[in-house]
């Protein structure tokens, strides 16, 4: 079956910081997906990959999926305190069923 | 954009109770949903495909008899914990994706549940 691994597990960077999140997977991508979650919320949809390459940004976060599609980056640059929360990148197992499996999560604290 | 709706946002309830949690699409029909639990700390873990008019599907270990699911519109899906015990206090949140799009849209969730069985 497929697996996520994300890391750092958690990271606290300074305000203004630059960071970035990794999630690596055990099996090719079919659909990768970023979400943030603040505890005890549902999650917020961030950027979605799809093709070998892609980057796409938002605001001050960047995705990117690696060629070979079996890992994704986020970047966060000049980290504010609004960015802190945990990080989930999410795949599709691409049976067909839609399914998604989650990655173990970054918690990110960012220190005003 | 689309929304997912859940409710309680919260539940605390004695232990042998049953709890149940409702998941709606406001603004799009999802003939499929999704439940998941997680624990504190914890990334989150698929319990069950839910499917319009149809048995839900269950992962590997999630007892059926359980967590009751139920699909019976096209908006709505609910997930019922019976006989709740404090081993089931987690949060639950649904997710639903937008029918037709293949995986070129991803699933919106809802705001979660936080159960807490005393």
């Amino acid at each position: 079956s497929q697996e996520l691994e994300q890391s750092p597990q958690s990271l606290i960077v300074q305000e203004g910081k630059n960071l970035t999140i990794n999630c690596t997977s055990s099996k090719t991508l079919y659909g990768l997906y970023w979400y943030k979650q603040k505890y005890g919320e549902g999650l917020i949809f961030l950027m979605m990959l799809q093709k070998g390459g892609e980057e796409k940004s938002h605001e001050k976060i960047t995705a990117k999926l690696d060629e070979k599609k079996q890992q994704s980056s986020l970047h966060i640059t000049a980290s504010q305190p609004s960015h802190a929360g945990t990080y989930l990148c999410g795949a599709d197992g691409g049976s067909g069923t839609y399914k998604y499996i989650f990655g173990t999560g970054t918690r990110l604290k960012v220190l005003a | 954009g689309a929304v997912v709706s859940q409710h309680p946002s919260r539940v605390i309830c004695k232990s042998g109770t049953s709890v149940k949690i409702e998941c709606r699409s406001l603004d799009f029909q999802a003939t499929t949903m999704f439940w998941y639990r997680q624990f504190p700390k914890q990334s989150l873990m698929l319990m069950a495909t839910s499917n319009e008019g149809s048995k839900a599907t269950y992962e590997q270990g999630v007892e059926k008899d359980k967590f009751l699911i139920n699909h019976a519109s096209l908006t709505l899906s609910t997930l019922t914990v019976t006989s709740a015990h404090p081993e089931d206090s987690s949060f639950y949140i649904c997710s639903a994706r937008i029918p037709g799009t293949g995986n070129n849209q991803p699933q919106h969730f809802g705001d979660g549940t936080r159960l807490s069985i005393l």
